[in-house]
């Protein structure tokens, strides 16, 4: 079956300009998060959604960044007025629930210039 | 405070070499759950296995095995008969059940480089 999928793969912005991330999870799982993966700060958590509500949000880094999940599927992340240290792997992972293993997408590379 | 470390960076050996990747955890929780993910140079991070709190069952997988020990809070990786395929930065996660959400923690990932 179709793993989680994630659109663009790579991603080049100037700084001040909005990005949106694009996450499609594992059909039937409910979980759906968010992290980032940076050289300086390793895996990090930024949101979680059950279902279309996200519980936690406490990993968004600023207000810069918010996320929706609509029809318990399709995730995405928006990056508004970008960042040189928004630059990063943003990667997207889904399970049946919380607690199970969560599969992972290929991430997406936003380089912000 | 939850909290993974792999005290190990970068572990190079030479193909069919055995290989232990440490991790250590912190938690307060009583019920939680361990992982390992393989993240290989194509970058997609790869589930490996998932250990719950109250199983400390060691776990053979083909050339892969794990050692779960609560006393020491440690949950150890190791691969027998390494191969170059092995090669690969490897996570150790943990979910603690008062996160309420199930996101993980992870530690800094170790390097492991095989050589032929």
């Amino acid at each position: 079956g179709a793993g989680v999928s994630q659109s663009p793969s790579n991603k080049v912005t100037e700084k001040g300009k909005d990005v949106e991330l694009r996450c499609d999870p594992i059909s039937g799982h409910t979980a759906l998060y968010w992290y980032r993966q940076s050289l300086g700060q390793g895996l990090e958590f930024l949101i979680y959604f059950q279902g279309n509500s996200a519980p936690d949000k406490s990993g968004l880094p600023s207000d810069r960044f918010s996320a929706e999940r609509t029809g318990g599927s399709v995730s995405t992340l928006t990056i508004q007025r970008t960042q040189q240290e928004d630059s990063a792997v943003y990667l997207c992972a889904s399970s049946l629930a919380r607690e199970h293993e969560q599969y992972f997408g290929p991430g997406t590379r936003l380089t912000v210039t | 405070a939850q909290k993974v470390t792999q005290a190990q960076t970068e572990i190079s050996v030479v193909e069919k070499e055995d290989v232990t990747l440490d991790c250590v955890y912190e938690t307060r929780d009583t019920t939680y759950y361990l992982f390992w993910y393989k993240q290989p140079p194509s970058g997609e991070l790869v589930f490996l296995i998932r250990r719950n709190s109250f199983d400390e069952q060691n776990e053979i997988s083909g050339r892969y095995s794990w050692n779960f020990q609560k006393s020491t809070s440690s949950f150890n990786f190791t691969i027998t008969a390494s191969q170059v395929v092995d090669s690969a930065v490897y996570f150790c996660a943990l979910s603690a059940r008062s996160s309420n959400t199930g996101k993980l923690i992870f530690g800094q990932g170790t390097t492991l480089q095989v050589k032929p």
